[in-house]
């Protein structure tokens, strides 16, 4: 199947501790992108990778790193997370950056930090 | 302040019935996105409208993009349980790189 696809689905942590999210995408988009959704279901743009380049850097805690091996992937590595980090995390990629380019997203990690 | 504001937040209605969702700006867009997204899974592209005026169909969905390319609806005809949803609107932004997304419309659609 071509699709977005994102691990873990569920990601439970206690404050603190480190953890990384994984995303793939087989579509052969060249950007990526990492969104997060928080309780009111607001989708806010993190970060943007262009064929493994960084292309938007939203202001995000540099607690979030995100890496990208090569264009099919896009990682999202949060240090010492806090409670304010919880939300739902989706992944997502696009065929160009075109105005009318639609975004493919993944079916997103809910973490939950305790 | 958010770029795309979309009304109302939360639509409950009967099957059956007619409703019409809003996404609106202060800024020009030269293009604007509609996604769905249900519980537990990532938003869905239903359409993307380019032309100011244009109005597309989606069986009982209808898409129009405001003259001025400032705004956009959705309209739902006898509406179904299954269009129960979040709906998002998403348009281009910093040269196209950035898509922003207002902040949804929550539908309920009841039996």
């Amino acid at each position: 199947d071509t699709a977005v696809s994102q691990t873990p689905k569920y990601l439970v942590t206690q404050m603190g501790n480190d953890k990384s999210i994984k995303c793939e995408q087989n579509l052969g988009h060249d950007t990526m992108y990492w969104y997060k959704q928080d309780s009111k279901k607001f989708l806010k743009i993190m970060f943007s990778y262009n064929n493994k380049e960084l292309i938007i850097n939203e202001t995000v805690p540099n607690r979030f790193s995100p890496k990208s091996p090569d264009k099919a992937h896009l990682n999202l590595h949060i240090n010492s997370l806090e409670l304010g980090d919880s939300a739902v995390y989706f992944c997502a990629s696009r065929p160009g950056t075109t105005y009318n380019s639609p975004l493919h997203f993944g079916n997103g990690t809910r973490l939950t930090v305790t | 302040t958010q770029l795309l504001e979309q009304s109302p937040q939360f639509l409950s209605i009967q099957e059956g019935e007619n409703l019409t969702v809003y996404c609106n700006s202060s800024s020009v867009f030269s293009s604007l996105q509609w996604y769905r997204q249900e519980p537990g899974e990532g938003p869905v592209l239903l359409v993307t409208v380019v032309t100011g005026g244009e109005v597309k169909k989606l069986k009982r969905l209808t898409f129009q993009f405001g003259d001025a390319r400032k705004d956009s609806s959705l309209h739902i005809t006898a509406a179904q349980t299954g269009d129960t949803g979040l709906y998002l609107c998403a348009g281009p932004f910093q040269g196209a790189q950035k898509l922003v997304f207002g902040q949804g419309t929550r539908l309920t659609i009841n039996p």
